[in-house]
């Protein structure tokens, strides 16, 4: 099955400065790469997605990259804000739902 | 607020006891997917669902779990005599009708506490 690996697990950051959160996955045939954020106490949330047939993809202040070839993708998250702080799960799937996650990244932006 | 609904989002049980977890989709929605977390883990996938049939339980332990979906009413995830190990927080998330590209949408969860 589908292996997902996130580093790091943890990262502080000062406000107004990049995160760069990188997973690796290992399934050749997933196709769809979500990234989840949970507040504490709360659900995961859909922040960002993208599909194999590109490479990069931005929304405001969020930017996802992927690289097929090495299998890996990065969540990059600009001028951040103390609201950006919680937890960031990646993910990848064949394009189904059955999404294996990775264990998660702890964010944490220093006012 | 037309997410997806769980409840109880608390609940405490002794080893042995059942637990039933409660999950109504998204308004439009017909698959219901559950998700268990861990503690310091990602989420992993445990069954999908959609009215009066199990597409998919392969992430299902064989024993003491069980889910359904019926006609009418929400979906629900039954772990009869609980165990320590059981102690997780246990996500629904839905989709709507049709090819599933991926997309979840997750509810709040719900936290079981096994002590």
């Amino acid at each position: 099955g589908e292996n997902v690996e996130q580093h790091p697990s943890t990262l502080s950051v000062q406000e107004g400065d990049s995160a760069v959160i990188k997973c690796t996955y290992s399934d050749s045939a997933s196709n769809y790469f979500p990234w989840y954020k949970q507040e504490l106490g709360k659900g995961p949330q859909l922040i960002i997605d993208i599909r194999s047939n590109v490479g990069e993809k931005k929304d405001q202040r969020i930017a996802v990259t992927l690289n097929k070839t090495a299998k890996h993708f990065s969540l990059h998250i600009t001028e951040t804000q103390p609201e950006d702080s919680a937890v960031y799960f990646c993910a990848a799937s064949r394009g189904d739902y059955k999404l294996s996650f990775g264990a998660g990244t702890t964010v944490t932006v220093r006012a | 607020n037309a997410g997806v609904m769980q409840n109880p989002r608390h609940l405490v049980r002794r080893r042995g006891q059942e637990a039933r977890l409660r999950c109504s989709p998204m308004k439009g929605h017909s698959h219901v997917y559950w998700y268990r977390q861990l503690p310091e883990e990602g989420l992993k996938f445990m069954v999908y669902l959609q009215k009066e049939n199990i597409i998919d339980e392969s992430g299902m332990p064989k024993e003491r779990f069980s889910a359904e979906f019926p006609k009418e009413g929400p979906s629900i995830l039954r772990i009869q005599q609980v165990v320590r190990g059981d102690s997780a927080a246990y996500f629904c998330a839905s989709s709507p009708p049709g090819v599933n590209t991926g997309e979840l949408f997750f509810g709040e969860g719900s936290r079981l506490t096994v002590l």
